[in-house]
Parts: structure tokens; C-alpha cells; sequence
């Protein structure tokens, strides 16, 4: 596509519950990232995949986080069993990776989580 | 590990006038980009501009410009006569070159909350 697309662009779901947030990258890009922004905060890294190779995930707060990235394109972040303190926008962003461009990172528009 | 500090949380400026962000880095590498995005309400972060650390000269991009001190590692924003929609949230970034580097991280400030008033 033209841009990053994510979805859902809003999502409110009760504490406790699973919830699955979708990024779909520029395509070509190699290199796919999941931030997390909390109200009036920076950001924070949470995951990284880079073409086939094992994904670094050092940012990902608690097991209850994961994500997938599938044929190299799209990629879900889970959070299972949410909390209050989930509650954040998730940006999604992708590059053309190691192999070209000028590092620079193409982000979506967010996916606002709030946990009730 | 790499760090990015802005230590201005927000500030103002007057329609029409000139304005400069602070940002400042740590790292023991020598081979990176350094980067600004914008963030406005909207909420989608949209790059200002960029520099490779191994440029001297300063980036331009119109309005914008930095001042790059790679010795004090220091990588300050100039915004020339400031519209009212360059308001909001501005992130200085750090993104590693070097092999066994952080490559794939790019690493945020905290932000600065610019507002421009008419």
C-alpha cells in the first residue's frame, strides 16, 4: 500500500480480555517495529523483525505480549489477559531495512487501546 | 545503550518567529543517523528531517534546519518562521549504522511540545 496501515484505529476492551492489533507495511520494506506511546509520553520500543531473521523482541514488557509477523509482510501484536496500565496508542512502522534507504522509519497512524 | 534526552517539555513561539529544540545523545559509535519527527494531533509521525553522522554539514529541509555537534553529540532543530501548523509534538531519534549495533532500534527522546501561537 501507499502508507503503514493499522487497525483498529480504537479499541476499548474490559481488563482481563485478549486483544489483537494489525499492521500492515509500505510494501518492500523488510523491517517492521511496534512502539508503544503512552498518554503525553515517548516512545518505547517494544519489538523489531528484520526479513527471516529471529526478531528481537527485548522490548516487549511482560509475557503477556507477543507478536507475529507473517510471510514477511503483515504482523500482529497480541496482548493477552489486559490491564489499566496497557492502555497506550501502538504504533506500528516499517523501513526498507538493513539492505537500503536512509534509516528512516515510515509509521502508521496508532491504535488507541484503553482498558477499562 | 544509547540515550536520547530533550530537556525542553514544551514551549512556544510566535507565528512568523524562529524557534530551537534541543536534543542530546549518548553513544560510543561513530557511524549513525540522527533524526527529527513531528507528531501532530493527528497522531501519525511524519519525518522533519535527518543527518548521517558521518556529514559535517548541517541538514536543510526548507524551513527546518539542525546544528549538528558530533563532538558534543548534540543535534538541535531550527524552525524559520514558525506556521501554526508546526504545531506539536517534536521527537529527536537515534538509529545506529554500526554491525552489532543497536540497527534495527530507533531510540526516541521524550519529546518536546512545540505550540505556535498567531
Amino acid at each position: 500500500g501507499a502508507g503503514v496501515s493499522q487497525s483498529p484505529s480504537n479499541k476499548v476492551t474490559e481488563k482481563g480480555k485478549d486483544v489483537e492489533l494489525r499492521c500492515d507495511p509500505i510494501s518492500g520494506h523488510t523491517a517492521l517495529y511496534w512502539y508503544r506511546q503512552s498518554l503525553g509520553q515517548g516512545l518505547e520500543f517494544l519489538i523489531y523483525f528484520q526479513g527471516n531473521s529471529a526478531p528481537d523482541k527485548s522490548g516487549l514488557p511482560s509475557d503477556r505480549f507477543s507478536a507475529e509477523r507473517t510471510g514477511g509482510s503483515v504482523s500482529t501484536l497480541t496482548i493477552q489477559r489486559t490491564q489499566q496500565e496497557d492502555s497506550a496508542v501502538y504504533l506500528c512502522a516499517s523501513s526498507l531495512g538493513l539492505a537500503g534507504g536512509l534509516g528512516e522509519l515510515f509509521f502508521g497512524e496508532g491504535s488507541r487501546l484503553t482498558v477499562l | 545503550a544509547q540515550t536520547v534526552t530533550q530537556s525542553q517539555p514544551e514551549m512556544s513561539v510566535q507565528e512568523a518567529e524562529t524557534v530551537t529544540l534541543s536534543c542530546t545523545y549518548d553513544t560510543s559509535e561513530n557511524n549513525y543517523y540522527l533524526f527529527w519527527y513531528k507528531q501532530p494531533p493527528s497522531r501519525q509521525m511524519i519525518l522533519v528531517i535527518r543527518q548521517e553522522a558521518y556529514k559535517q554539514q548541517n541538514a536543510t529541509e526548507n524551513r527546518f534546519s539542525v546544528n549538528f555537534q558530533k563532538a558534543a553529540k548534540s543535534f538541535s532543530l531550527k524552525i524559520s518562521d514558525s506556521q501554526l501548523g508546526d504545531t506539536a509534538m517534536y521527537f529527536c531519534a537515534f538509529k545506529s549504522r554500526e554491525t552489532g549495533g543497536s540497527q534495527g532500534n530507533l531510540i526516541f527522546g521524550k519529546g518536546t511540545k512545540l505550540s505556535v501561537k498567531p
